[in-house]
Parts: C-alpha cells; structure tokens; sequence
C-alpha cells in the first residue's frame, strides 16, 4: 500500500519568509510525528498528534513553528519567518498510535533558507 | 529522559566480514529499542525493534540485535557485509510521554562503508 508522503521534496526560501510543509500519513494511522533532521542537532523530535486530540508540541524550538492535522488525517507543518538555522530536513512518520508500534517515515522535505 | 548512545560515527568493513554496529541506552524504565536506516536522501526504513519478549530480535536483510538489559545495549550485527547495506544507520528509543504519545529518541547515527 501507500506510504507516508511529503510535499515539496526540495524546498528553497529566503530569510523571513514563511513555508508550509505537508504530511500525508499511512491510511488508518491515527498517530502522526514531526522531526526534523539537521547537521548540527541531528534527528529531533518535533511534534506529535494522535488522532484528534490536542498535539504535543514539546519538541518545537520555538513559536515560529506550528503544526495542524485536519480531519485526522493530513498535516501541515508551518514555520514562520524562517532563519537558517532552520535549514534541515524534515521528516514525517504515521504509526497505528499502539504502544511499542512501528512508526513509518516518509521520504521528508528538504528545507533550505538562505 | 532517555538518551542513546551510539560508538562510533563511521564504520568501515570489508564485503563479507561481519558487522557490529553499537547503541547503548539509558532508561529509567523497560524501554522500546528500535534501530532504522537510511539511504541517501530517503526516509528512515524500519530494520527491526524489541519491546517485549525474546531478547534477540531478528530484522529484514539479514540483520539482528540483542537487548541486555544488563549492559543496556542493543547492538546491531549481520554476520555478512554486503556492498548495499552501504548506509547510515541509527539507534532509537521510545518513551511514554503525552498521553501515552511513544516519540522516538534517535542516537546520532553510524554511517556504514562496505569495502570490497
């Protein structure tokens, strides 16, 4: 079946600009994670829904970042007025949300500001 | 919070020789232990993961990893290095958190070069 996907791949913006990224998850799991991927910090955790209940946003770095799953299903990751310390890739993974369950991650998007 | 620990950034072995890829943990609790890898510009792909059970887990493309609770490792080997398992590979733990949310904790990965 279909895995997780993420829009763009390659994304290219300059300092101060806003970009959304987009997640869309395995069918039928209700748990969706954000992390992100850098030189510097490597694989941190960003965010985390289950289903539709309130996210945990614990792993953000900071208020330019949000993030939002409508409908249970796909997600947006938005960072405002963007720097180059954000330039990283970021990673989306599904799970069936089960304790000890397997998160699959998609192919991420690749962020870069200059 | 928990943290892993994995020994060395680069490891090189010859095709056919045995890999031996390290991850030491720490926990306060019994933790979930996964290790994934990651080929050049792809996602991260699942090799196998230990939650509870037999203490010697066995992965896809021939790989396995043992839990020892007592030396709180979870060592990843493959008696046989093929030139495709070329890859960085990293350590991962999971904890209870926000509603019971299981993130996962990564280790700062080892790049694996297979020699021929």
């Amino acid at each position: 079946g279909a895995g997780v996907s993420q829009s763009p791949s390659n994304k290219v913006t300059e300092k101060g600009k806003d970009v959304e990224l987009r997640c869309d998850p395995i069918s039928g799991h209700t748990a969706l994670y954000w992390y992100r991927q850098s030189l510097g910090q490597g694989l941190e955790f960003l965010i985390y829904f289950q289903g539709n209940s309130a996210p945990d946003k614990s792993g953000l770095p900071s208020d330019r970042f949000s993030a939002e799953r409508t409908g249970g299903s796909v997600s947006t990751l938005t960072i405002q007025r963007t720097q180059q310390e954000d330039s990283a890739v970021y990673l989306c993974a599904s799970s069936l949300g089960l304790t000890g369950d397997t998160q699959y991650f998609g192919p991420g998007t690749r962020l870069t500001v200059l | 919070a928990q943290s892993v620990t994995q020994l060395g950034s680069h490891v090189s072995v010859s095709e056919g020789a045995l890999v031996l890829l390290r991850c030491n943990y720490s926990s306060s609790v019994p933790p979930y232990l996964f290790w994934y890898v990651q080929y050049p510009n792809q996602g991260l792909q699942l090799l196998l993961k230990y939650t509870t059970g037999a203490t010697l887990v066995k992965g896809i493309n021939g790989f396995e990893a043992e839990f020892k609770k007592s030396e709180t490792s979870f060592h990843l080997t493959k008696p046989s290095a093929h030139m495709s398992d070329a890859a960085e590979y990293f350590c991962a733990v999971s904890e209870s958190g926000f509603r019971g949310a299981r993130q996962l904790t990564f280790g700062s990965g080892t790049q694996l070069t297979v020699l021929p």
